[in-house]
């Protein structure tokens, strides 16, 4: 079964600040996929960022960068110089492919870490 | 180009009544999925269809839950009869292939009372 696990529940820091956004997966798929989702206090749901299992290359974007690591099965979230506008709840999901169709399959997300960033 | 457009965006409804949600997924997108978001239970995927056909519907909660992809633009989600617990906010998402991210609606907030 797959499960994506987001342990840091809440996370507050002040405007300037690094954080660091935790995502721990299972799966016993052998090609699957990893995202990143936004969810501002307006509601909708923001894509940030999609990997797959055979790139490990982190990736860097402005102030976000992300570090996908197959051998402890994580794939974490950093925000460098956070600003108020990061606050928001985010999540990290993860999806394989249907056997033999090779369509999407389903996509699993962990229950999400609010970050508050205060002035 | 339109996004995944879903309606009502909000609903209010007394407990027993049928309540329809719609999806239009983006043009193309060959993949649809129906979330439900809860503050106790984050996330929770309901059904998807790959190719309007529906491949999992094991999130379904109940049989009060059916949905509905007769073509590849247009998607429903009905609960009949609706319970005070069925209040969330319900999330329609398309995708345009294997793997590919998932494009979401704004939602729909339903309230059930």
């Amino acid at each position: 079964a797959q499960k994506v696990t987001q342990a840091q529940t809440e996370i507050s820091v002040v405007e300037k600040e690094d954080v660091t956004l935790d995502c721990v997966y299972e799966t016993r798929d052998t090609t699957y996929y990893l995202f990143w989702y936004k969810q501002p206090p307006s509601g909708e749901l923001v894509f940030l960022i999609r990997r797959n299992s055979f790139d490990e290359q982190n990736e860097i974007s402005g102030r976000y960068s992300w570090n996908f690591q197959k051998s402890t099965s994580s794939f974490n979230f950093t925000i460098t110089a956070s600003q108020v506008v990061d606050s928001a709840v985010y999540f990290c999901a993860l999806s394989g492919t249907e056997p033999f169709s090779g369509n999407t399959g389903k996509l699993i997300f962990g229950q999400g870490t609010t970050l508050q960033v205060k002035p | 180009d339109a996004g995944v457009i879903q309606s009502p965006r909000h609903e209010v409804t007394e407990m027993g009544q049928e309540v329809t949600l719609r999806c239009k997924p983006i043009s193309g997108h060959n993949s649809l999925f129906w979330y439900r978001q809860t503050m106790m239970r984050g996330l929770e995927l309901l059904i998807y269809f790959n190719n309007n056909v529906p491949i999992d519907d094991s999130g379904m909660p109940e049989d009060r839950f059916s949905a509905k992809m007769p073509n590849a633009s247009f998607s429903t989600l009905k609960i009949q009869p609706s319970e005070p617990r069925d209040s969330a906010v319900y999330f329609c998402a398309s995708s345009p292939l294997s793997g590919g991210e998932l494009f979401f609606g704004e939602g729909s907030r339903l309230t059930v009372l």
